[in-house]
């Protein structure tokens, strides 16, 4: 198993352009999560999925949109990429949100944004 | 919404020396997770702890349930290079269904 991949490992954009990261698990998990990471400010949600076909904000959505077509992918898009969005961007997946529900993690994607 | 306050923000270490950080909520938890993420990849789970008084072991790295529900603490005895990296604790509130709350990590540093 691979479990959650991620793709690309690393992009620059500039101010405005648009692009969609991609999120793959093969563990056959329901939750599926996008984090951005910055210095000293840990792990933030952005958004998360209780399945397939649904979405849910997080703690900081605005300037994302996530879609989950199917169970096994997770995307999130930036439509028009903004310096404030720079980060390393993880995604994570579990069988469920209930105790016992380990959350396992992609190895990120760093983004730099112009 | 909930907070969680992780200390230290950083350690530097002698290599054999122990260490121990510890995590706090603003309101009580049902579950408790240390991660480490080691440079260059996504955190991987180290630790759970699902009871209030919980002492769980993994190795040389030890982790209680505050009996409040509203802390936890991780320990690492005798401390190798390899230890290095970022711990973080999660946790999730009483209402279950919420997604878990980080806190802003601990940077270790272990000079050999």
């Amino acid at each position: 198993n691979a479990g959650v991949t991620q793709t690309p490992k690393f992009r620059v954009l500039k101010t405005g352009q648009s692009m969609t990261l991609l999120c793959a698990q093969d563990m056959n998990h329901e939750y599926m999560y996008w984090y951005r990471q910055d210095p000293g400010m840990g792990l933030r949600l952005i958004h998360y999925s209780v399945g397939e076909g649904t979405t849910a904000k997080g703690e900081v959505p605005d300037g994302y949109n996530v879609s989950r077509l199917k169970k096994q992918n997770f995307l999130l898009g930036l439509e028009s990429a903004a310096p404030s969005q720079t980060s390393v961007y993880f995604c994570a997946s579990s069988s469920g949100l209930a105790v016992l529900n380990e959350q396992f993690f992609g190895p990120g994607t760093r983004l730099t944004v112009l | 919404g909930q907070q969680l306050n992780q200390s230290p923000q950083s350690m530097f270490i002698q290599e054999g020396e122990d260490v121990s950080m510890n995590c706090t909520s603003s309101s009580i938890f049902n579950t408790w997770l240390w991660y480490k993420q080691e440079p260059g990849e996504g955190p991987v789970l180290l630790i759970a702890l699902y009871k209030a008084g919980e002492l769980t072991s993994n190795g040389r790295l030890t982790a209680q349930f505050g009996i409040t529900r509203k802390d936890s603490f991780l320990n690492i005895s005798a401390s190798i290079p390899s230890d290095v990296g970022i711990y973080f604790c999660a946790g999730r509130g009483l209402s279950g269904n919420t997604p878990l709350v980080f806190g802003k990590g601990t940077r270790l540093s272990v000079i050999a």
